[in-house]
């Protein structure tokens, strides 16, 4: 079966650093997406790997392990507008995306 | 970015009524598009695959007598909620990936449906 793996929830303080994990067990694989999503919004692409290795776009960067099945978002310089959810979505073979709940990041002064 | 646009944002209506929701991609043609619905603190769920010009793929468990797809051109898409109860009330959100791009979709702004 396909299946994604994050914490529910985290939690970290203004100016910090944050990593969030994800592992995924997918039908072929196509890539891994991460998106933003606020309350009542509907979700904005934030990174997307296919390679193994780091993608590092300005505050954020994005790390890939196809052999592990394994990525991490990583959050720098947090701000409060960074509290939100984010989703972990690998591409399965037939390029539809797989869903979990996400991770509830909570940013505190 | 392409850009993806959803009406209404947000919809209340009777038990028993239909409502419809158009999502458009506005800066790129999409003979694909997805519609999700999301509970309040719970994942995206495909409802379905619009695709144009041909008859929609609904995921397991969604009735598609109940969420009418409907994709008549290369930049829109429309689900109608027939019969609403307020079961369906929840966020309904449309995607879209532009052609020959590999994965990243785009998506709409959700629509807020509320069944009374």
């Amino acid at each position: 079966g396909q299946n994604i793996d994050q914490p529910t929830e985290m939690t970290a303080t203004e100016g910090a650093i944050v990593q969030i994990n994800c592992t995924y067990q997918t039908s072929g694989f196509n890539g891994l997406f991460w998106y933003q999503q606020h309350a009542g919004e509907a979700p904005t692409f934030l990174s997307y790997n296919v390679l193994d290795g780091l993608e590092e776009k300005g505050r954020f960067s994005s790390f890939l392990s196809r052999s592990k099945g394994y990525s991490y978002l990583l959050l720098k310089e947090l701000q409060m507008k960074d509290s939100a959810s984010y989703l972990c979505a690998p591409m399965d073979s037939n390029y539809q995306l797989i869903w979990g709940a996400g991770t509830k990041l909570i940013i505190k002064p | 970015g392409a850009v993806v646009s959803q009406h209404p944002s947000w919809v209340i209506c009777k038990s028993g009524t239909s409502v419809k929701i158009e999502c458009r991609s506005l800066d790129f043609q999409a003979t694909t598009m997805f519609w999700y619905r999301q509970f309040p603190k719970q994942s995206l769920m495909l409802m379905a695959t619009s695709n144009e010009g041909s008859k929609a793929t609904y995921e397991q468990g969604v009735e598609k007598d109940k969420f009418l797809i409907n994709h008549a051109s290369l930049t829109l898409s429309t689900l109608t909620v027939t019969s609403a109860h307020p079961e369906d009330s929840s966020f309904y959100i449309c995607s879209a990936p532009p052609e020959r791009e590999v994965g990243e979709q785009f998506f709409g702004p959700g629509t807020r449906l509320t069944v009374l």
